[in-house]
Formats: C-alpha cells, sequence, structure tokens
C-alpha cells in the first residue's frame, strides 16, 4: 500500500505552547488529507480535511483556531496545535487520498501535553 | 443512531479457528466500504475493500449486503498475528470522508 509518513511520532510538550505535527505522502501525491484524533479504546474521529491550496474543512465541535492546519502541497499538511492543554493529549493521525476512495494512514503523532 | 455500528467483543478465539464480524451502516447512500486493522497504540491499515459481489484474499472473506445495510468479515484459519481492532469503515460521499465503526478486538490464543 501507500506509503505516509508522519512526524513527530511522539511529543511531550508543556501546557501553553505550540506543537506542529507534519505528515507526507511519501508515493503518490494526496489530493486530499485527513486529521484525526483517538482516545484510547475509542474509535478515530476525524477532526479536518484539508485539499491541497485550499482552506481546510472542520468537523463540528472542532476549533479551527485551536489546530490550524496546513495542505501547502500534494504531498504535506501540517497540523498545528496551539496553546495545547492537558487535555488535548491524545493520538493524532493523519490519512492520505489519492484518486480512490482508500486512505492510508500515518503512523500517529502522541502528543502528551503536562 | 450511530453510523457505523460492530460489536466490540473481545473475540477470544483458538488458533485456527474461523472468526466473523459483522457491521452495519445507516445511511443507505453510503458507496465505498472497507475493513481496517488497528494494532494497539498503532495507525489503521487497509486489509481490504468490500465489494457486493464478495471478495476474497487469502483467509480473508468480506460480504456486502446493501439492502440490509450490512458488512462482514470472515477470517479462517485463525493467527496469533490476527489479534487487532477491526475497524469497519463506510466512505461518504456526503461529507467526502470515512466514517469509522469503533472497532471490534479479536484475541487469537494458542
Amino acid at each position: 500500500g501507500a506509503v505516509v509518513s508522519q512526524h513527530p511520532s511522539r511529543v511531550i510538550c508543556k501546557s501553553g505552547t505550540s506543537v506542529k505535527i507534519e505528515c507526507r505522502s511519501l508515493d503518490f501525491q494526496a489530493t486530499t488529507m485527513f486529521w484525526y484524533r483517538q482516545f484510547p479504546k475509542k474509535s478515530l474521529m476525524l477532526m479536518a480535511t484539508s485539499n491541497e491550496g485550499s482552506k481546510a474543512t472542520y468537523e463540528q465541535g472542532v476549533e479551527k483556531d485551536k489546530f490550524l492546519i496546513n495542505h501547502a502541497s500534494l504531498t504535506l499538511s501540517t497540523l498545528t496545535v496551539t496553546s495545547a492543554h492537558p487535555e488535548d493529549s491524545s493520538f493524532y493521525i493523519c490519512s492520505a487520498r489519492g484518486e480512490s476512495h482508500e486512505q492510508y494512514f500515518g503512523p500517529g503523532t502522541r502528543l502528551t501535553v503536562t | 443512531r450511530k453510523e457505523v455500528e460492530q460489536d466490540p467483543g473481545p473475540f477470544n478465539v483458538p488458533e485456527g479457528a474461523t472468526v466473523a464480524f459483522n457491521c452495519t451502516y445507516s445511511n443507505s447512500a453510503s458507496q465505498s466500504f472497507f475493513w481496517y486493522r488497528q494494532d494497539c497504540r498503532k495507525e489503521p491499515k487497509l486489509l481490504m475493500s468490500v465489494y457486493s459481489s464478495g471478495n476474497e484474499d487469502g483467509r480473508f472473506t468480506a460480504q456486502l449486503n446493501r439492502a440490509s445495510q450490512y458488512i462482514s468479515l470472515l477470517i479462517r484459519d485463525s493467527k496469533l498475528s490476527d489479534s487487532a481492532t477491526y475497524l469497519c469503515v463506510v466512505y461518504m460521499e456526503y461529507g467526502n470522508k470515512l466514517v469509522f465503526g469503533a472497532g471490534t478486538i479479536l484475541r487469537v490464543k494458542s
């Protein structure tokens, strides 16, 4: 399957700081990228959908000013968690989709806010 | 009602057993269907797409019943390495997104 990388894999930050997570599709051009978060023993929750060159579409209840998404190219999307708080601690996973509806996921970023 | 529903399990089965998972979806306009597997603290990985005619990939068989809005996954000759959470996933054209079930936990024991 297609390869999606995500960086960093794990980050610990202090409350009030911002954290940037990068997502790259390595062997295909991703027309659409998705950002999810997952709490322990829960399903993936879609946070936002981004298309290259346009503004992200956020799901209901997700603060766009807190979770900044940039999709600068067909192979790169970034998620910035601004002014992070302990309740933002979670597993953040990006996903990329090419021409078909099949999506491939990055390995995830485990964020811990202290 | 949840958009995609699965029995959370866990299903505890011995090696070599056959196990089946079921999933129902609420939106009859759903277009594409998938099974993903997710290992503990890892990302989901696409296991197989699900087609109306049913499809098989080695020990795995997926079936789709559009009339009943029901999807199934059958695993034959279970291996220890099959232990994971299996996610039923539906593509919604409205919203252009995948919707995930909460997953079914499978534990294969020797």
